[in-house]
């Protein structure tokens, strides 16, 4: 089972470079999520799509933008990168369980950034 | 003041020993609760989603305290690959899950 998964794993980006960062899911779930982990901040929200074709804005969206391709997938977009968008980043699915209670998060292994 | 608050730690026992993490949520409206734990570098992984009734997995169980919007998770008998850095997590009505900042456990030999 490939779960989430996400790439690239690692990148090194210049000061005002732009890129993408894929994330795919194959569990068939509505919702997916990028979070950012920085040390001594736990994970903040960056954006989320609560289901295809729909997307929203989380707790640290700006410098970032997102596309919900389909269903499976969720891409990260930086446009202009900077050193303060250094970090590790989370790429999450969940979905509605049973009673209508939402499973668990399930996470991509990550990427982890430098911006120099 | 952060929507879920844990214990700062790290926390810092000898195997075998009985250690409680304490979380603490703001947001009275939230719907689901979860302790995943995280390794160095890695992704978090689902330790055990907590329920009203409080649940118990091994050597792992959670408590939800709804009225006074608190979580705790008690790992007896310690072992040294319970290492690892616990998060306290919720998950609100607008589908949004939300992180605590984590407590670090370290078990020594």
């Amino acid at each position: 089972n490939a779960g989430v998964t996400q790439t690239p794993k690692f990148q090194v980006l210049k000061t005002g470079q732009s890129m993408t960062l894929q994330c795919a899911q194959d569990m068939n779930h509505n919702s997916m999520y990028w979070y950012r982990q920085d040390p001594g901040m736990g994970l903040r929200l960056i954006y989320y799509s609560a289901s295809e074709g729909t997307t929203d804005k989380g707790e640290v969206p700006n410098g970032y933008n997102v596309s919900r391709l389909n269903k499976r997938e969720f891409s990260l977009r930086l446009e202009s990168a900077a050193p303060s968008q250094t970090s590790v980043y989370f790429c999450a699915s969940s979905n509605v369980g049973t009673g209508g209670l939402w499973t668990e998060a399930f996470f991509g292994q990550g990427t982890r950034l430098t911006v120099v | 003041r952060k929507e879920v608050e844990q214990d700062p730690g790290p926390f810092n026992v000898p195997e075998g020993a009985t250690v409680a993490f304490n979380c603490t949520y703001s947001n009275s409206a939230s719907q689901s609760f979860f302790w995943y734990r995280q390794d160095c570098r890695k992704e978090p992984k689902l330790l055990m989603s907590v329920y009203s009734s409080g649940n118990e997995d091994g050597r792992f169980t959670a408590q939800l305290n709804r009225a006074s919007q608190y979580i705790s998770l008690l790992i007896r008998d310690s072992k040294l690959s319970d290492s690892a850095t616990y998060l306290c997590v919720v998950l609100n009505y607008g589908q949004n899950f939300v992180f605590g900042p984590g407590t670090r456990l370290s078990v020594l030999p």
